[in-house]
């Protein structure tokens, strides 16, 4: 079954630094999204981008998408502690009628 | 903004005991879902729920879960005989359609702990 894949598992930036997560998945799919949780918490939805699309912004946050290669990344530039948390890609797929998410990447920012 | 609420934010219950999540969907939506997180583990789909009716359900979903829109407002998931190793963190989510571009925002979730 397609599943969403992210990498790294973990990252730890310096506060202001950029933050790259990747995210690769299997089958084709419909759309694409990533979201946040803190830790314990409930899971915010941060972007979605769409089969057709390449890339979306969204404040500091910078989402590509490349279908030919069945990946994604999440780009955070000028992170800041309260950027620490886990971020999820999540793919559905023209089949199916829910999210698959990936095991996240867990992302720490130091001040 | 709308969104998603979910009651309780935490449960406690004995082993062998039935459950009710709750959960309020954004209002306009159509689709509703129910997912859950093991601690330290990924977000699993359990179900998703349209027209009064299961759509789609994993397997996990299987006998002892039930899930229910007893009138406009709510979306319940049952767990008839709680077992240990249904502990986790359970997520409501609905969009307003399927397709693409088409969103599904969560609720903050309800942590069940079965002793």
């Amino acid at each position: 079954s397609q599943q969403g894949e992210e990498d790294p598992q973990a990252l730890s930036i310096q506060e202001g630094e950029n933050a790259t997560m990747n995210c690769s998945y299997k089958t084709s799919i419909n759309n694409l999204q990533w979201y946040r949780q803190n830790s314990g918490r409930g899971l915010v939805h941060l972007i979605l981008i769409r089969s057709n699309e390449r890339e979306k912004h969204s404040g500091r946050l910078r989402v590509t998408l490349d279908t030919s290669k069945k990946s994604s990344s999440l780009l955070i530039t000028a992170s800041r502690a309260a950027d620490t948390a886990s971020y999820f890609c999540a793919t559905d797929y023209w089949y199916g009628q829910n999210f698959v998410f990936g095991p996240g990447t867990r992302l720490s920012v130091l001040p | 903004e709308p969104e998603v609420t979910q009651t309780p934010s935490h449960q406690v219950t004995q082993m062998g005991q039935e459950v009710i999540l709750r959960c309020v969907p954004i209002s306009n939506h159509l689709y509703f879902y129910w997912y859950r997180q093991i601690l330290g583990q990924k977000v699993e789909f359990l179900v998703s729920f349209y027209n009064n009716e299961i759509s789609e359900k994993s397997e996990i979903f299987d006998d002892q879960f039930s899930v229910e829109r007893p009138d406009g407002s709510n979306f319940t998931l049952k767990i008839r005989s709680t077992k240990l190793e249904d502990s986790a963190m359970y997520f409501c989510a609905s969009s307003r359609d399927r397709g693409q571009g088409e969103t599904q925002y969560f609720g903050p979730g309800t942590r069940l702990l079965v002793l």
